[in-house]
């Protein structure tokens, strides 16, 4: 199986901050199999970015994601107060091939 | 637009079965693979397994084979998640989501509103 670390666990930072958000697997992962979620507490979670770089619909050109093997980042570069969730990564892949997640980063205000 | 609208909220004895509904809208249904992913409180995500709903071929994650069973009824665009066996730790938010893909990559765009399993003797 594929593990997926996102660091750092927490981020703790101001609105019109940027954060940067990793996420490591544990072997390479295909590109156009890794996407990233936003979950807010009491809610489904939200895709931001899918095939390590494309933004979904409707979500803003604040949010961009880049990498490739293994080592991806999220990045926002200038937090919202509604960018303030948790984060994860999800990949698909691996002997046998299953989909993972990672543990998640909270994007808390300072 | 595209609807998954879940079932509601169970609770269970330890060793009890529960079965959890995915009613999907808005798309055609046999097109789109649906997955099931739980989360316990406060922790992560975690998915459980896929199935096709126009051949009904299923893939389940290696924790838990043996104990899910994933359907569904063209008849009514419904997926279905049983999970049996069930433990404490198994209490959680359900939720089934819809696999999409295009030249960019594949992506879950659509979820349902996930139902909560309590296990509790």
């Amino acid at each position: 199986e594929i593990v997926l670390t996102q660091s750092p666990g927490t981020l703790s930072l101001s609105p019109g901050e940027r954060a940067t958000l990793s996420c490591r697997a544990s072997q390479s992962v295909s590109s156009s199999h890794l996407a990233w979620y936003q979950q807010e507490p009491g809610q489904a979670p939200r895709l931001l970015i899918y095939g390590a770089s494309n933004r979904a619909t409707g979500i803003p050109d604040r949010f961009s994601g880049s990498g490739s093997g293994t080592d991806f980042t999220l990045t926002i570069s200038r937090l919202e107060p509604e960018d303030f969730a948790v984060y994860y990564c999800q990949q698909y892949g691996g002997s046998p091939p299953a989909w993972t997640f990672g543990q998640g980063t909270k994007v808390e205000i300072k | 637009q595209v609807q998954l609208v879940q079932s509601g909220a169970e609770v269970k004895k330890p060793g009890a079965s529960v079965k959890v509904s995915c009613k999907a809208s808005g798309y055609t249904f046999t097109d789109y693979f649906m997955h099931w992913v739980r989360q316990a409180p406060g922790q992560g995500l975690e998915w459980m397994g896929w199935i096709s709903p126009n051949s009904g071929g299923t893939h389940y994650a290696q924790k838990f084979q043996g104990r899910v069973t994933v359907t569904r009824d063209t008849s009514i665009s419904t997926t279905y998640m049983e999970l049996s066996g069930l433990r404490s730790d198994d209490t959680a938010l359900y939720y089934c989501t819809r696999e999409s893909h295009n030249s960019g990559g594949y992506y879950w765009g659509d979820w349902g509103q996930g139902t909560l399993v309590t296990v509790s003797s």
